[in-house]
């Protein structure tokens, strides 16, 4: 069974820094691994989706990198801002499980002003 | 272009009654899920469809029943509920599953059960 782990668990930064999070899986097979942000009360919105076979993938001020053979993705977000403050959850799309997709805890992000 | 939209957003019920969340998309997609987001559990499969007229369980199925009516549209009926239903639910859906796949999500319901 896939293990989905996010660290850390929250982060508060000062706008303007860079941000930082990690996800790490333990199933390696995986067709592609996508990042999503969770607003409160809302549902998720996709980010940036990796292909297994790709090692980044960017859109504007965020960049997710992918390692596959280690079981390991990191999205950046360069000079945070107020409103980049959510939840961020990664969810591999493991081959062996078809459809199904896990997810991790996420990471709850504050930027402060 | 609504994506996925869901009903009702927020349900109280009592222990032991019934209903249905429903779920429709207009992307025309093939795939569409139904998940439960609970505190220090994240987000857990309940069930999915691969496509029209097929479903699967997930990780979490007992105490539910899905419908896939037709293509756009996917329920979640909770025949009698439980206390440890309480959660939000949240509907997605994606084109198929495969190597560039996005998932999108609906917007979700918040289900109180007493």
């Amino acid at each position: 069974k896939q293990e989905v782990t996010q660290i850390p668990a929250a982060l508060s930064v000062p706008e303007g820094e860079n941000l930082v999070l990690n996800c790490s899986f333990t199933d390696s097979a995986i067709y592609n691994l996508q990042w999503f942000r969770q607003d409160p009360g809302k549902g998720l919105t996709s980010l940036l989706l990796i292909q297994s076979s790709q090692r980044e993938q960017t859109s504007g001020r965020l960049n997710a990198s992918l390692d596959k053979s280690s079981g390991r993705s990191t999205l950046y977000i360069a000079a945070s801002q107020p409103g980049d403050s959510a939840t961020y959850l990664c969810s591999p799309r493991v081959k062996a499980a078809g459809n199904k997709l896990t997810f991790g805890g996420g990471t709850r992000v504050l930027v402060k002003p | 272009n609504a994506g996925v939209t869901q009903t009702p957003k927020f349900q109280v019920l009592k222990t032991g009654q019934s209903m249905t969340l429903q779920c429709a998309q207009d992307m025309n997609h093939n795939s569409m899920y139904w998940y439960r987001q609970d505190p220090g559990m994240g987000l857990r499969l309940i069930y999915y469809s691969a496509s029209e007229g097929t479903t699967d369980k997930g990780e979490v199925p007992n105490g539910y029943n899905v419908s896939r009516l037709n293509k756009r549209e996917f329920s979640l009926r909770l025949e009698s509920a439980a206390p440890s239903q309480t959660s939000v639910y949240f509907c997605a859906s994606s084109q198929n599953a495969g190597s560039n796949e996005k998932l999108f999500f609906g917007s979700g319901t918040q289900l109180s059960v007493l």
